[in-house]
């Protein structure tokens, strides 16, 4: 079963920041963060991981609380080819399967 | 990033025939995946494919439905045998290093059966 719960779905304005949340309240200490998105009718498309500090890159940023039991992913200036479905995923270590949840259906809206 | 080429991208197949999908990646990686997307689902864990070994599957899949090769580092095969409407699905390969831990997904194989 998957470990982190994330809502549906989400709408979000063209241009304005995309804040999608995940709970992960069972994470344990040696486990990370892992964010993917699937757009319609292609593979799932690695975004973004972490441990315990909070990570930027060319595509987002992944906030983790302090006591590591949620996340927000931001897409800081989201547009229409950010629609997509994005997990957020639990994961033991780096060599480690993939579970994905039902993830979070994001419409971005014109 | 790995390239993953998948074969066949679709096919239309005939209840009780069975069906082999290939999984080629232009580097060697340590870690490969198959995953089935069932229409309007999330993708579902089918087997991790060892590299001279029996694959490991997931609770629900068993290697007579879904018998898995893994030759060498860069190829797999995932065959779908005596099929169902029931596997009416996207067939996805996912591979990664442990080095990045990061997993590359192939643009999956649309598999209909009639």
């Amino acid at each position: 079963d998957a470990k982190t719960t994330q809502p549906p779905s989400m709408d979000c304005a063209e241009g304005r920041a995309a804040n999608l949340p995940c709970n992960h309240s069972t994470i344990s200490g040696n486990e990370y963060v892992y964010w993917y998105r699937q757009i319609h009718s292609q593979g799932p498309q690695y975004i973004i991981h972490g441990l315990k500090n909070n990570e930027t890159n060319e595509m987002a940023s992944l906030i983790i609380t302090e006591d590591r039991k949620s996340s927000t992913l931001i897409l800081p200036h989201a547009t229409l080819r950010d629609t997509a479905v994005y997990y957020c995923i639990v994961r033991m270590n780096r060599d480690d399967k993939i579970i994905f949840g039902k993830g979070t259906r994001l419409h971005i809206l014109p | 990033s790995a390239v993953i080429s998948q074969k066949p991208s679709r096919d239309i197949c005939q209840r009780g025939t069975s069906l082999t999908i290939q999984c080629q990646v232009d580097s060697q990686v340590t870690m490969m995946f198959w995953y089935r997307q069932q229409p309007g689902q999330s993708l579902t864990l089918i087997a991790t494919a060892n590299q001279g070994s029996e694959a490991t599957y997931e609770s629900g899949f068993v290697i007579d439905k879904f018998p898995i090769s893994r030759p060498n580092l860069t190829f797999s095969t995932l065959t779908v045998s005596n099929m169902s409407p029931e596997d009416s699905s996207i067939y996805l390969c996912s591979v990664g290093t442990r080095n990045t831990g990061e997993l590359f997904f192939g643009e999956g194989s649309r598999l209909t059966v009639l």
